[in-house]
């Protein structure tokens, strides 16, 4: 069954620093990975995926699948950048709407940049 | 385009009653998912819906609930008889034909 892990439930780090967020998934076909965003009092939101390879307000992640990971990183860490952080994994298309299937949400990570 | 609009924000039943849940998607969009949220956990899939078709319920509780997308009209998440373990939040989702879901704010249901 796929499964997605976000091993920190909290993470803080000091303004300027440099942010890891992680993920892991367990899936045997071929994946789409997501993160989402949610800051608070607002709605969930797509951060970046991994086919599209940009880079969103600095945050980068690459898709491992060696390692079956799709951590999020920044280089240096704002303060609006704190957040609830989602990793989400996608599995196409596999069903008869034509539409994607539904994904599997993490536990999410709350991150809180500290001035 | 205003984006994925559910309401009510906030439901409070009491235990034995009805919950509707409503959603509409954003425009254009036909494909909508439900998902259920509990207190420290993240979102969990329950419905994939098309209009006047249920395409994915596999995340659905086998009793009391039920997901309707009608031809018009937002789409229905419907819990019959709620009971305390129904309390959370119940976010809809929906998207065109690519593998991006946009998400409304969420219906926070509190069962007394």
């Amino acid at each position: 069954a796929q499964r997605v892990t976000q091993p920190e439930k909290l993470l803080s780090v000091f303004k300027g620093a440099p942010v890891e967020l992680k993920c892991n998934y367990s899936y045997s076909g071929s994946p789409e990975l997501f993160w989402y965003v949610q800051y608070s009092r607002q709605r969930l939101q797509l951060l970046l995926r991994h086919i599209s390879r940009e880079s969103i307000k600095g945050f980068t992640a690459d898709l491992n699948k060696g390692e079956t990971s799709f951590h999020l990183k920044k280089p240096f860490a704002q303060e609006e950048d704190s957040a609830m952080y989602y990793c989400a994994l996608g599995f196409g298309y596999q069903n008869s709407g034509g539409g994607a299937d539904g994904l599997t949400f993490g536990k999410g990570t709350h991150l809180i940049i500290q001035p | 385009n205003a984006g994925v609009m559910q309401n009510p924000r906030h439901l409070v039943r009491r235990r034995g009653q009805e919950a509707r849940l409503r959603c509409s998607p954003m425009k254009g969009h036909s494909h909508v998912y439900w998902y259920r949220q509990l207190p420290e956990e993240g979102l969990k899939f329950m419905v994939y819906l098309q209009k006047e078709n249920i395409i994915d319920e596999s995340g659905m509780p086998k009793e009391r609930f039920s997901a309707e997308f009608p031809k018009e009209g937002p789409s229905i998440l419907r819990i019959q008889q709620v009971v305390r373990g129904d309390s959370a939040a119940y976010f809809c989702a929906s998207s065109e034909d690519s593998n991006i879901q946009y998400f409304g704010a969420g219906t926070r249901l509190s069962v007394l």
